[in-house]
Formats: C-alpha cells, structure tokens, sequence
C-alpha cells in the first residue's frame, strides 16, 4: 500500500527557513496533488498549500510547496520563521485511497 | 466567510451509533464535495469518508466500511455521518472539511471537529 512518510520532528531558530519533507513509499507522488495542513495544539487544522503549490487567501507566502519527481517527495518551505508557525504538519495525497503522512512536529526555538 | 461547524458527538458505548452533522454556511453548499477526516487522542489525521457535490459518489476508508455512513442535505447546507457499531477504536475528534480539488481530494477549510468517545 502507497504511504506518505514525513520526519517526526524538525527544528529550527526564528527567523530561519525549514523544510519539511514527505515522501512517497511507491509509484510517483506528481501523479496527484499534494496539500500540507498545519495544527497548532489544541486547535482544527488549517490549510497552507493545496495542488502541490498554491496558498490559500490568508496564508503568509513565507509557506511554499514543491515537488521533486526525482525523489518522489513533497516538500513544504516556511522561510522567515514565527514562533507562531510552531505546529504539526501533515502531508496529504491520494493513491486508490486518500492518504495523510505521519505528521512532522515543528518547533521553532 | 466559510464556516463549517459540527455537532452531535458525545459519549457512546461500544456497539452503539451516533450521528454527527456539520452545517455549512459562507459558500454554495451544494457545489462542493466534502470530506470527513478524524483524529484519535494524541494521533495524526486520518481520512474517513468521502461524498461528492450530489451526493452520487460516496467512498470510505476500510476501517469504517459497512459501519459508517455518508450523506448531504443540500437544501439544508448539512453534511452527516452515521456511525453505527462503534468501537473503541472510533474514538477521535471528526471533521468536516471541504475539497478544494477532486485529483487528490484535498481540503481547504475544516469545522473545529466534535468529538466522539467510545467507552463502557
């Protein structure tokens, strides 16, 4: 069964750009859209990158998204980073299935 | 300003049901597709169930097939999901959330979930 795989943690100083990656266990992860969802404690997810690379109305364009066939992965950029971007991260896609990664925790210290 | 807000969890023993519904205000109810998404205590996401803008194509993850059901009242800008024979493992905050794109089923707005326990 196709898998998204994501670090379980990442962290970086305020100010500095992250990337967090998710990779695809099979197959190739461009044939569909990948979305990245953001989940600060305690709170609903939001959304901060849908088809692979477009930000929703509100979200800051510190968060970019990509997609790199050679590695079969998605990667989501947060550059300039908050302390207010510390949060739970989760890759999303869908193969015969809709499929989330593990979800990377970020923290920013 | 798209709001999604669900109701209807609680507390339910193992083998029971319960409905939860979410309605929907701010946009065109009835053109989007919608999806359902939980998260047990402490776990990541996990996608549910899926029910197209009319209601005529509806799929589910395996772990809920035959158990959970799907449904949309466009008339009443509400989604629903009844859950029957429920276990402990179906204990999780829900979700409704909308789909911005139908290649991957991606969502771009989510209700702040309801949360349902299941235990004797």
């Amino acid at each position: 069964n196709f898998m998204l795989t994501q670090p379980h943690s990442v962290s970086e100083s305020p100010g500095k750009t992250v990337t967090i990656s998710c990779t695809g266990s099979s197959g190739s992860i461009a044939s569909n859209y990948v979305q990245w969802y953001q989940q600060r404690p305690g709170s609903a997810p939001t959304t901060v990158i849908y088809e692979d690379n477009q930000r929703p109305s509100g979200v800051p364009d510190r968060f970019s998204g990509s997609i790199d066939s050679s590695s079969n992965s998605a990667s989501l950029t947060i550059s300039g980073l908050k302390t207010e971007d510390e949060a739970d991260y989760y890759c999303q896609s869908y193969d015969s299935s809709i499929l989330f990664g593990g979800g990377t925790k970020l923290t920013v210290l | 300003e798209v709001q999604l807000v669900e109701s209807g969890g609680g507390l339910v023993q193992p083998g029971g049901s319960l409905r939860l519904s979410c309605a929907a205000s701010g946009f065109t109810f009835s053109s989007y597709e919608m999806n359902w998404v939980r998260q047990a205590p402490g776990k990541g996401l996990e996608w549910v169930s899926y029910i197209s803008s009319s209601g005529s194509t509806i799929y589910y993850a395996d772990s809920v097939k035959g158990r959970f059901t799907i449904s949309r009242d466009n008339a009443k800008n509400s989604l629903y999901l009844q859950m029957n024979s429920l276990r402990a493992e179906d204990t999780a905050v829900y979700y409704c959330a909308r789909v911005v794109e139908r290649y991957s089923y991606g969502v771009d707005y989510w209700g702040q979930g309801t949360l349902v326990t299941v235990s004797s």
